[in-house]
């Protein structure tokens, strides 16, 4: 297992375009987490889940962004109707309960 | 989920040891503190976790005083390649809530 892997790692979209993204999880960990990272700021929390149950979402996560994780293996972060301030990078990671998180490398989103 | 403190930005100089100190004044008793690692275009990355006095790895040094109202982040012999952000980070070991809460975290820049 080579770790949390995201997919594209970059995208290029315009403005009112629909876009998904694609997560893997490390096999075994059974949480799985979306953040989102602007330049110069931390990651941002957005969502998570246990197996294939979504336990939390924060209220940055608008009825434009929605998540999946059908069958507790990977996860879907589709955001439609693309604005500009949705640019950024959109991270990943999974974890087991009782371990710490590791990260994904990102998709970088860049709505024009 | 306490909050934390600590600087933006910090220079230093190839083989330099390196303190970066995290303020979280109302760390709840259950809290355990944690620093996470980041280069740019890739998601953080995990470098320690401690509760109270002294951690040690093979990355860095982790010391909590007695009152737990700080904590320093050590690395020895920075080199070039130490070159990013550091975010210091309290919440339940392993993070069994759930969600991560970073800060603006502070950008290490080691020159040569």
């Amino acid at each position: 297992d080579t770790g949390v892997s995201q997919d594209p790692r970059h995208k290029i979209t315009k403005r009112g375009q629909n876009v998904t993204f694609r997560c893997d999880p490390i096999s075994e960990h059974n949480r799985l987490y979306w953040y989102r990272q602007t330049l110069g700021q931390g990651p941002e929390f957005l969502t998570y889940f246990q197996n294939e149950a979504q336990l939390e979402k924060s209220r940055l996560l608008s009825d434009r962004f929605s998540a999946e994780r059908p069958k507790g293996s990977f996860s879907t972060l589709e955001i439609q109707r693309t604005e500009q301030g949705d640019s950024a990078m959109y991270l990943c990671a999974s974890s087991l309960v009782l371990s710490g998180y590791t990260f994904g490398s990102g998709t970088r989103l860049t709505v024009v | 989920l306490a909050k934390t403190t600590q600087p933006i930005s910090m220079d230093s100089y190839e083989g330099q040891e390196v303190n970066i100190t995290c303020s979280h004044n109302n760390i709840a008793t259950n809290d355990y503190i944690t620093w996470y690692q980041q280069f740019p275009s890739q998601g953080p990355r995990f470098i320690i976790q401690g509760y109270k006095t002294k951690v040690t790895n093979e990355v860095a040094s982790l010391f909590i005083p007695a009152d737990r109202k700080s904590s320093t982040l050590s690395l020895p012999r920075v080199s070039l390649s130490d070159t990013a952000v550091y975010y210091c980070l309290v919440g339940e070991i392993y993070n069994q809530g759930g969600k991560l809460i970073f800060g603006q975290g502070t950008e290490l820049s080691v020159k040569p």
